[in-house]
């Protein structure tokens, strides 16, 4: 099965602090990648991180990390120094070499940022 | 560089009509695919062109199709619309690697 997992619908974080937004993904393709996308209210999908399943190291992009924990098969991403415009949807996504190039996404989480 | 382009951004038709949705991907970029996002069924993906072919397709019924052009422009139609087809239709395009990029998306009501 090929499944995608967040199981926080919504998230609340101060202004400045770190958040960690949980996804947990399920595939038997040895060969995949697991993405991290934030969706505005205008509807774009914009691209944060990316890992590989064979990338020893964690990704780091700025501000956002990807907690990477391939035996429990979680990519947990990390928004440390919070800021207002970061209130979105967060999507976690996969792809696998076995089925094709296309995603397969999780529901998402919202997350709002409080000043 | 120009990042990826759908239109119409917004578009209202009724029960039984057809549409034709269009997006222009980045420029050198080959690959486009299409997903539907609606509240209840999340973002499903829809069918990916490369080259003009199709090289892959998700599970949706046959009045959904596509195309893509020689300049990489890709077209989706779906014909007699039923309201379940309101939804935000996002297009991506991929240059080879796995990072794709996501356009605005196009906001289809079908009343």
């Amino acid at each position: 099965a090929q499944k995608i997992t967040q199981t926080q619908p919504g998230m609340f974080v101060q202004e400045k602090e770190a958040v960690t937004l949980d996804c947990t993904y399920d595939t038997s393709d040895p060969s995949y990648g697991l993405f991290w996308y934030k969706q505005p209210s205008s509807g774009e999908m914009i691209f944060l991180i990316y890992q590989g399943s064979y990338d020893q190291q964690n990704a780091t992009e700025g501000r956002y990390s990807l907690n990477f924990q391939k035996a429990r098969k979680s990519a947990n991403l990390v928004i440390s120094a919070s800021q207002l415009g970061d209130s979105a949807m967060y999507f976690c996504a996969m792809i696998q070499r076995n089925y094709g190039q296309n995603f397969v996404f999780g529901p998402g989480t919202r997350l709002s940022v409080l000043p | 560089k120009a990042g990826v382009t759908q239109t119409p951004r917004y578009l209202i038709k009724t029960r039984g009509q057809q549409v034709t949705l269009s997006c222009s991907p980045i420029s050198g970029h080959r690959s486009v695919s299409w997903y539907q996002q609606t509240p209840g069924q999340g973002l499903q993906f829809l069918f990916e062109y490369f080259s003009e072919t199709q090289r892959n397709k998700g599970n949706f019924p046959g009045r959904f199709s596509g195309r893509q052009f020689s300049n990489s422009r890709s077209e989706m139609n779906v014909s007699t619309l039923e309201l379940g087809d309101s939804a935000l239709y996002l297009c991506a395009s991929r240059a080879g690697g796995p990072e794709a990029f996501f356009g605005q998306g196009t906001r289809l009501t079908v009343v």
